[in-house]
């Protein structure tokens, strides 16, 4: 079977860091995705890791271990309009991608 | 661009009848992306489309569900008969394996 986990929910404060965890066992791996959706609003790309490392775009960042079978978004600075859910996505076959079942991320002042 | 669009936004019907989403992709990509989202089950890739070609579609629901791709700036889905349970969010995506744009959503109630 395929699964993805990532913590449910996350609260932090503006201005600060927050890191969202995720880690998957799939029977295939080709990359990793992060997709922002705010509430009644349609999933937006965020990043995708295809290799290990950090890959940083703006506030956010995204990071892959494929021996650990991990990842994680890191969203610096964060501001009120970052409240959203947050799902990572593993890419198990060409164009075929598995999702999470995503973190809401509350920022509160 | 102007985006993946989709129609209807709202649909509700009575169960029995036909419903078919409609979505355009970005122009010149040339995957497209049949997704269902509900709360019990998340976000579900139902069937997939490559070149107008429909590669992948395990995970459409039943026979009752069927998709089409009759040319590379258009497609449809079409549930028949519509059944309470198929009440969800039903996105189209363009793009290229990880990298998917996601349409607007039409959220369908049937009752």
């Amino acid at each position: 079977g395929q699964s993805l986990e990532q913590p449910s929910e996350v609260t932090a404060v503006e201005g600060a860091i927050v890191q969202i965890n995720c880690t998957y066992q799939t029977s295939g791996f080709y990359g990793l995705s992060w997709y922002q959706q705010h509430d009644g609003g349609a999933p937006t790309f965020l990043s995708y890791n295809a290799l290990d490392g950090l890959e940083e775009t703006g506030r956010f960042s995204s990071f892959l271990s494929r021996s650990d079978s991990y990842g994680y978004l890191l969203l610096q600075e964060l501001q009120m309009k970052d409240s959203a859910s947050y799902f990572c996505a593993v890419l198990t076959g060409a164009n075929n991608l598995f999702f999470g079942t995503g973190t809401r991320l509350t920022v509160i002042p | 661009d102007a985006g993946v669009i989709q129609s209807p936004r709202h649909e509700v019907t009575e169960m029995g009848q036909e419903v078919t989403l409609r979505c355009k992709p970005i122009s010149g990509h040339n995957s497209l992306f049949w997704y269902r989202q509900t709360m019990m089950r998340g976000l579900e890739l139902l069937i997939y489309f490559n070149n107008n070609v429909p590669i992948d579609d395990s995970g459409m629901p039943e026979d009752r569900f069927s998709a089409k791709m009759p040319n590379a700036s258009f497609s449809t889905l079409k549930i028949q008969p519509s059944e309470p349970r198929d009440s969800a969010v039903y996105f189209c995506a363009s793009g290229t394996d990880g990298e998917q744009y996601f349409g607007p959503g039409t959220r369908l109630t049937v009752t």
